[in-house]
C-alpha cells in the first residue's frame, strides 16, 4: 500500500490521558499535514510540515497538542490532558512541495474521549 | 484569512439528473481551488483541482468545475448523476502554498 497511512484507527481515553496519533505519508512527499474533522464540518486546519519542519501552526491550537515529524518521514501528533471536546477525527494528508497537486488522505484516526 | 462557503448542505437527486454544488471563497489574491470527494466509508480523495489556465477544469468520473474569478466561485457539475456518487463533497481554497481551507461539505444523495 503506497497511500497515506494513519495509525490507530480508532482510539478511546479518559478524560485527562495522553494520546498519540501516527502518520507514514506517501514516500515520495515533502509535505504532511494535519486536520481535524467533527460531525457536520469540513477539516481544520491544525499543522502542517515540510520535511521536518513545522512551518505552521494553527492559532486555535491548544498548546496541550504538539506535532513532530523527525528525519522528514513519519509524523506524530501529541494530545496531552485530553478533553472531550478533543474528540473528532484526526486527519493527515500529504503533498508534492507544489501546493497545486493537492493533497492524499490517510483514513483518519478517530478520537473518542469518555 | 481566507474562507469556504458551501451554500448546499445536503443535496438530495435522482439518478440521472443534473447537479451543481455551490462553492465560493473569500480571498483576493490568486488561489488554487480544489474539490475533494468522501465516499461512505472511504477516505478523503482528490476530484479535481484548478490552478491556472482553462477556468472549466475535469476531474474523474465526468465531474467538472468552473472557476468564475469575478465572482469567487468554483462549482461542480455532473450532467448526470449515478447512486455511485452518494458522498460528501468538499470545496478547499489553498491560495499561499501551505494550507488549505475547507469548506463544510455538501452531503449527496443519489436516489435509484
Amino acid at each position: 500500500d503506497t497511500g497515506v497511512s494513519q495509525n490507530p484507527r480508532h482510539k478511546i481515553t479518559k478524560r485527562g490521558q495522553n494520546v498519540t496519533f501516527r502518520c507514514d505519508p506517501i514516500s515520495e512527499h515533502n509535505r504532511l499535514y494535519w486536520y481535524r474533522q467533527t460531525l457536520g464540518q469540513g477539516p481544520e486546519f491544525l499543522t502542517y510540515f515540510q520535511n521536518e519542519a513545522q512551518l505552521e501552526k494553527s492559532r486555535l491550537l491548544s498548546d496541550r497538542f504538539s506535532a513532530e515529524r523527525p528525519k522528514g518521514s513519519f509524523s506524530t501528533l501529541e494530545i496531552q490532558r485530553t478533553e472531550q471536546g478533543d474528540s473528532a477525527m484526526y486527519l493527515c494528508a500529504s503533498s508534492a512541495d507544489s501546493y497545486n497537486y493537492g493533497y492524499t488522505f490517510g483514513s483518519g484516526t478517530r478520537l473518542t474521549v469518555v | 484569512a481566507q474562507s469556504v462557503s458551501q451554500h448546499n448542505h445536503h443535496v438530495i437527486l435522482s439518478e440521472a439528473a443534473s447537479l451543481e454544488l455551490g462553492c465560493n471563497y473569500s480571498y483576493g489574491g490568486t488561489v488554487n481551488l480544489f474539490w475533494y470527494v468522501q465516499y461512505p466509508g472511504q477516505h478523503l480523495q482528490l476530484l479535481l483541482k484548478y490552478f491556472s489556465g482553462d477556468p472549466l477544469v475535469k476531474g474523474i468520473k465526468g465531474f467538472e468545475a468552473e472557476f468564475i474569478k469575478s465572482k469567487f466561485s468554483f462549482n461542480l457539475r455532473k450532467p448526470s448523476v449515478q447512486w455511485s456518487d452518494t458522498a460528501e463533497y468538499f470545496c478547499a481554497v489553498n491560495p499561499t502554498g501551505g494550507k488549505s481551507t475547507f469548506g463544510d461539505g455538501t452531503t449527496l444523495t443519489v436516489k435509484p
